[in-house]
């Protein structure tokens, strides 16, 4: 099992740029959800969804789409980049939604 | 909101010693609570989860304790190696979806 990936490793774009984050998992997991994690704040939801066609918001969604249409995949679009969203960005899954996260490697987004 | 505090925000230890780190939350109505590693640069590894109704869970070298009533988890390293050197954070499930991590404490081990 890959796990969980992510992809890019690193990103950076302009003001006003969009782009899309992907994630995957292979365990055939439920649930799965987006974390920004910034210094000095631990990681917040961003949103999150317990199957495919589900999905909802979670603490701060602002700025950010999601759509699972497969229980794969888990992409986050950035619709208008600001430099408030430089942040590093994980992903995680699990069987269901109390069961252990399972996190991937991250994408650190800077926005300049 | 619950709240979930780490404190030391970083901690500096010999080999050899056991390690004890600190977690906090306000609302004690949680479902469990997690303990993740993270090395630099890489993503989150659970080490342990503990239900509500449990009092502490172990695996090796680690245990973590959790009490409720009080809003209070405790993670326990024992004889600490450089390989321990990390950020440890914790996080409480409070409901069905949102888990609400602490900031983390950078745990250093010298040789």
């Amino acid at each position: 099992n890959a796990g969980v990936t992510q992809t890019p490793k690193f990103q950076v774009l302009k003001t006003g740029q969009s782009m899309t984050l992907q994630c995957a998992q292979d365990m055939n997991h439920e649930y799965m959800s987006w974390y920004r994690q910034d210094p000095g704040m631990g990681l917040r939801l961003i949103h999150y969804s317990v199957g495919a066609g589900i999905t909802d918001q979670g603490e701060v969604p602002n700025g950010y789409n999601v759509s699972r249409s497969t229980t794969e995949d888990f992409p986050l679009r950035l619709l208008s980049a600001a430099p408030s969203q430089t942040s590093v960005y994980f992903c995680a899954s699990s069987p269901t939604v109390t069961d252990t996260q399972y996190f991937g490697p991250g994408t650190r987004l800077t926005v300049l | 909101k619950q709240e979930v505090t780490q404190i030391p925000a970083a901690l500096s230890v010999p080999e050899g010693e056991n390690l004890v780190l600190n977690c906090s939350f306000t609302d004690s109505a949680i479902y469990n609570l997690q303990w993740f590693r993270q090395d630099p640069g890489k993503g989150l590894t659970s080490l342990l989860l503990i239900q509500s109704s449990q009092r502490e869970q172990t695996s090796g070298r680690l245990n973590a304790s959790l009490d409720k009533s009080s809003g209070r988890s405790t993670l326990y390293i024992a004889a600490s190696q450089p390989g321990d050197s990390a950020t440890y954070l914790c996080a409480v499930r409070e409901d069905d979806y949102k888990l609400s991590f602490g900031a983390g404490t950078t745990v250093t081990v010298r040789a």
